[in-house]
Order: C-alpha cells, then structure tokens, then sequence
C-alpha cells in the first residue's frame, strides 16, 4: 500500500522568503511523483511532477521539488514566494503500473504568505 | 480551454434525499475518476473509469453511491438516500493514455452539503 505524509499542515512564510513544504512517502513498489496546487472553491493543478530521470524537477510558477529516493522523500521549494502563492498544496504519488491508476494524496500543506 | 468541467458547482439538500453531479472531462481523455475531499484532507478516491468501464472502486464508495460513463464521455455520480457525512467535495479529473505517468486533470468540483 502506498501513503503520503505531509507533516506542515499550515506554513507561515514572508513574501519573498524561501519556503519549504515537506512530503514524505511510503510504498512497497516504484511510484511517480506529483505535487499539486488548490486554490479556494477550485480543483487542483498540476505544480510539476517526477517520473524518473534528474531528481530535480522544475515545475510551474517557480517551484521545484527534489525527489530523495533514500530518504522517500519530495520536498517542494520555491525561493522567494509571492502573495498569490498563498494556497493549499497537496503531494501525490501513484504506482508504476498500468494496474496502479489512482493517486494517493497527502492531507495538504497550506501556505500563507504574509506581506 | 476545455478543461474538466463539473456540476452543479454547489448542492444543498435535505438529509435522505438523492443527489447526482455531472463531470464532463477533457476530451481526448479516455480515463475518468472521482474522488471525494473533506475539510483539511487531501482528496481520497472513489472510483475511475477507462473508457466506459469502470475498472476500480474505492472500499469508500458505499452501496448509496454509483457512477456511471455510458459512453466513455461523460460521467455522473449518485448519492442515494443522502446522510451527513456526505457532506463534502466531490471532485472528478481525467487523463490520457495507458501509462500511470500522466497526470489527472482536475475539475473545480462540486461542494455537497446536507443539512
């Protein structure tokens, strides 16, 4: 079984200060990566993902994420944040199988950038 | 943009009542799935279809709950006999292709509340 912790449930962060939010998973078997953004009343957008190649993924809006295969980890950082960050975000990891089709989210992190 | 499109936006209704939403996805997307998001948690999974089969089901969708794709497009989700807990967003994404390394597409969602 795979899952996904998100140990920051709320991250306070000044505008144009760096920021880290946490994901660490678990599963048995390979998995690809993804972080997503949700804004208010909204769905989630795809932030960037990991599927295999370079550990460092670059994805919208700035953002990058490294993926830590010893540590299990996908730490998403951006390193200077803007208002409109403000927002929850959300780790993803799904299986490497054509059988693994759902994705297993973490409880979310929610940014709050200050002025 | 044709994106993923879910509705209503918003439902309120009485306790025991039925309910249906409707997600139409992306177009070229042969996959579809729901998930359900409570206050302060990711989203969990409910069910997915390829095409118009519907190859999983999640232990969380009760016998109140049925999803349908009859023609590999379109998709809509019934609640039967509505209770609290329902209360929640219901959220459907679509994807492309065969491979579990393409990322979900997600609608704004549809917010339940039953009084």
């Amino acid at each position: 079984a795979q899952s996904v912790t998100q140990l920051d449930s709320q991250v306070p962060v000044f505008e144009e200060a760096p920021v880290e939010l946490r994901c660490n998973y678990s599963s048995s078997v390979s998995v690809y990566l993804f972080w997503y953004v949700q804004y208010p009343n909204q769905g989630l957008q795809l932030l960037l993902k990991y599927l295999s190649g370079s550990t460092l993924v670059k994805g919208i809006n700035g953002f990058e994420a490294e993926f830590n295969k010893s540590q299990t980890s996908f730490h998403l950082r951006k390193p200077s944040v803007h208002i409109s960050d403000t927002a929850e975000y959300f780790c993803a990891v799904r299986t490497r199988s054509n059988t693994g089709n759902q994705f297993y989210f973490g409880t979310g992190t929610s940014l709050t950038v200050i002025p | 943009d044709t994106g993923v499109s879910q509705n209503p936006r918003h439902k309120i209704t009485k306790r025991g009542q039925n309910v249906t939403f409707r997600c139409d996805p992306i177009s070229e997307h042969n996959r579809l799935y729901w998930y359900r998001q409570t206050l302060g948690q990711g989203p969990e999974f409910l069910t997915y279809f390829q095409n118009e089969a519907q190859l999983e089901k999640s232990r969380l969708l009760s016998d109140r709950f049925s999803a349908e794709r009859p023609k590999g497009s379109f998709s809509t989700l019934e609640i039967q006999r509505t209770e609290q807990g329902d209360s929640a967003m219901y959220l459907c994404a679509s994807s492309l292709g065969r491979n579990s390394n393409q990322p979900q597409h997600f609608g704004d969602g549809t917010r339940l509340s039953i009084l």
